[in-house]
């Protein structure tokens, strides 16, 4: 399973783009990156997931370079219901059943007004 | 048809009674995650669950904890002689094959005494 590292914390104020890298150097061929979102005292929610190149969705937009060994998950204009912890997880994710998913310490994202 | 869905949503129980968390993942996914939150922590799996296969029990910490998957839908994790350091939120998720994305549950939160 690939390990990922994510900066711990970000802050940002209300209308700014953030943007939260991801390093995964060791991913393998087979391996998706995913992103997911937890608010406090809620399970995590799937923000957006991608293989390479660029993936936009209505709720934040990913990179990934060539080399796909980090990842940037980009929130636009962020309001103050941003504030979350966001998680990358990478691993073997399409009609992968076996396998044991990993999830790193996130980056907790604190929006000000 | 909603999503997983966990019992109790909050549990205070004395060191040393025994407990039962239950998850109901969405029908029709056949993998199953159970993991654990202590407060302003990541994600710590605990065990995974696919179809009729042997599950993936690393993480489990203790011998205390067990989880068994009945008829390959609701899950119960349980938790012996509890102590303190158990105290935590008890996350399930439930996965979709087809896309990959792990849907989770709001979580049990467990306060042992």
């Amino acid at each position: 399973l690939a390990k990922t590292t994510q900066p711990i914390s970000m802050d940002s104020y209300e209308g700014q783009e953030v943007n939260i890298t991801c390093s995964h150097n060791n991913i393998a061929t087979n391996d998706y990156i995913t992103w997911y979102q937890q608010f406090p005292s809620q399970g995590p929610r799937f923000i957006i997931q991608g293989y390479k190149t660029k993936v936009t969705n209505e709720v934040a937009s990913l990179f990934i370079p060539a080399d796909r060994k980090s990842s940037t998950l980009s929130l636009p204009r962020v309001s103050l219901s941003d504030t979350a912890v966001y998680y990358c997880l990478v691993a073997q994710m399409i009609k992968a059943a076996g396998n044991k998913l990993t999830f790193g310490g996130g980056t907790r994202v604190l929006v000000k007004p | 048809g909603a999503g997983v869905s966990q019992s109790p949503s909050n549990k205070v129980t004395e060191k040393g009674k025994d407990v039962e968390l239950r998850c109901d993942p969405i029908s029709g996914h056949t993998a199953l995650y159970w993991y654990r939150q202590s407060l302003g922590q990541g994600l710590e799996f605990l065990i995974y669950f696919q179809g009729n296969s042997a599950p993936d029990k690393s993480g489990l910490p203790s011998d205390r904890f067990s989880a068994e998957r009945t008829g390959g839908s609701v899950s119960t994790l349980t938790i012996q002689r509890t102590q303190q350091e158990d105290s935590a939120v008890y996350l399930c998720a439930s996965k979709d094959l087809n896309t990959g994305e792990l849907f989770f549950g709001e979580g049990s939160r467990l306060t042992v005494l």
